[in-house]
């Protein structure tokens, strides 16, 4: 299954753009990149998910680079409530679907 | 119902008793996936189903961990002979068919506090 790295925490002001990146070096073909997000201990919210064209959706903008190693999720005005552990997955193997968490990073929006 | 639905939300249960975690998925997915997560750590893997497939089991801790889904729908967690480290939310996640790109949603989760 592939792995993914993403930095621990991360901090942003209120109003301005939040930028998470994610490196999935061993990605394959068909494995998609998802990111979700989790605020308190709450079920997992999804956010966007890729192949390999850039994503734009009411949430976030996913940009995955061509070589598919490294992606990055984009809140475009970053909230108070946008403070959450936010994941980057890789699909894990087309057969077997499941999510497999990481880490992930934990995005401070400061006001 | 419009999102996954987990019961009970809530369940505190002395040490060595069973319990049970209930799941309704989404209408309509196929495939259920279960999670736990300690306090303060990530989500944890525990067990997959995908309609008529044998359940990839491969991240339940113990042999007192189980999990029936019922009519390709209701999936039941059980736990049986609890231990105190078995106290954590217990997150259920549904989605269409797998391997197409579908969206995993997950429901609210069941806390488990096992005193």
């Amino acid at each position: 299954d592939a792995k993914t790295t993403q930095p621990t925490s991360m901090d942003c002001a209120e109003g301005r753009a939040a930028n998470l990146p994610c490196n999935h070096s061993t990605i394959s073909g068909n494995e998609y990149v998802y990111w979700y997000r989790q605020i308190h201990s709450q079920g997992p919210q999804y956010i966007i998910h890729g192949l390999k064209n850039n994503e734009t959706n009411e949430m976030a903008s996913l940009i995955i680079t061509e070589d598919r190693k490294s992606s990055t999720l984009i809140l475009p005005h970053a909230t108070l409530r946008d403070t959450a552990v936010y994941y980057c997955i890789v699909r894990a193997g087309y057969n077997t679907d499941k999510l497999i968490f990481g880490t992930g990073t934990r995005l401070q929006v400061f006001p | 119902g419009a999102g996954v639905s987990q019961s009970p939300s809530n369940k505190v249960t002395e040490k060595g008793k069973d319990v049970e975690l209930r799941c309704d998925p989404i209408s309509g997915h196929t495939a259920l996936y279960w999670y736990r997560q300690s306090l303060g750590q990530g989500l944890e893997f525990l067990i997959y189903f995908q309609g008529n497939s044998a359940p990839d089991k491969s991240g339940l801790p113990s042999d007192r961990f189980s999990a029936e889904r019922t009519g390709g729908s209701v999936s039941t967690l059980t736990i049986q002979r609890t231990q105190q480290e078995d106290s954590a939310v217990y997150l259920c996640a549904s989605s269409l068919v797998p391997g197409s790109g579908n969206t995993i949603y997950f429901g609210e989760g069941s806390w488990l506090t096992v005193v």
